[in-house]
């Protein structure tokens, strides 16, 4: 079993649609992460948690939100999803500090906004 | 701004030969650079670290060279295999904004 694992792998959805993204991670890590990823774009960092109690925004939170419902969950929500939030969607964790340490991602979301 | 700048185009190497990609950074002074492979349709799998006051770090086939005066990154893969096919981004950290990633390199390896 995947150490994180993402939900829905796939995702086609409508512009106006309220769409959450779920990760959960079974490392004991503190540290969860979002990144998106568009071609040409490379990886950017949307929101991030040190622990249950602290949640960051990240290079591009606009339109995002998130919640920290435990240490193994990290969910990412698009209140109203519009077209230029198609991207493969990234969940991560760390047991170090963030640049220090490695990262390790999920298999990714897949979300189409039509 | 910060601005990391990996080969777009892709990278065609023989089997058995040495691929060697590159990571050019400017207007930063990272602490670290971490460098990952990621297959088509995966996440990112972390491969290597190396640390500003560290020349040169090994892994079995792999080899990260980090020169700070050239603002330079080198990933070496030797007796390169087909299934060492994949796109490999560079990472820098060390700011108080995490994990900075490059675009990424596609390395194709050709038997």
């Amino acid at each position: 079993d995947a150490d994180v694992t993402q939900t829905p792998r796939n995702r086609i959805t409508k512009t106006g649609k309220r769409i959450m993204l779920e990760c959960s991670q079974t490392k004991g890590h503190d540290r969860m992460y979002w990144y998106r990823q568009d071609p040409g774009l490379g990886l950017r960092l949307i929101y991030y948690s040190f622990d249950v109690k602290d949640i960051n925004k990240g290079e591009i939170s606009d339109g995002y939100s998130v919640s920290r419902q435990a240490q193994a969950k990290f969910s990412l929500s698009l209140e109203s999803a519009i077209p230029n939030q198609t991207a493969l969607y990234f969940c991560a964790t760390s047991r170090e500090e963030w640049n220090t340490g490695e990262l390790f991602f999920g298999e990714g979301s897949r979300l189409t906004v039509l | 701004s910060q601005k990391i700048e990996q080969n777009s185009e892709a990278l065609n190497i023989q089997e058995g030969k040495t691929a060697t990609l590159t990571c050019n950074y400017t207007n930063y002074s990272p602490a670290y650079l971490q460098w990952y492979r990621q297959d088509p349709g995966r996440g990112p799998v972390f491969l290597l670290l190396i640390r500003e006051n560290e020349k040169e770090k090994r892994k079995e086939r792999l080899k990260v060279t980090f020169d700070t005066t050239l603002k330079q990154s080198l990933f070496h893969i030797t007796a390169s295999q087909p299934a060492d096919s994949a796109t490999y981004l560079c990472a820098l950290g060390g700011g108080a904004d995490g994990l900075t990633f490059g675009k990424g390199t596609h390395l194709i390896i050709q038997p």
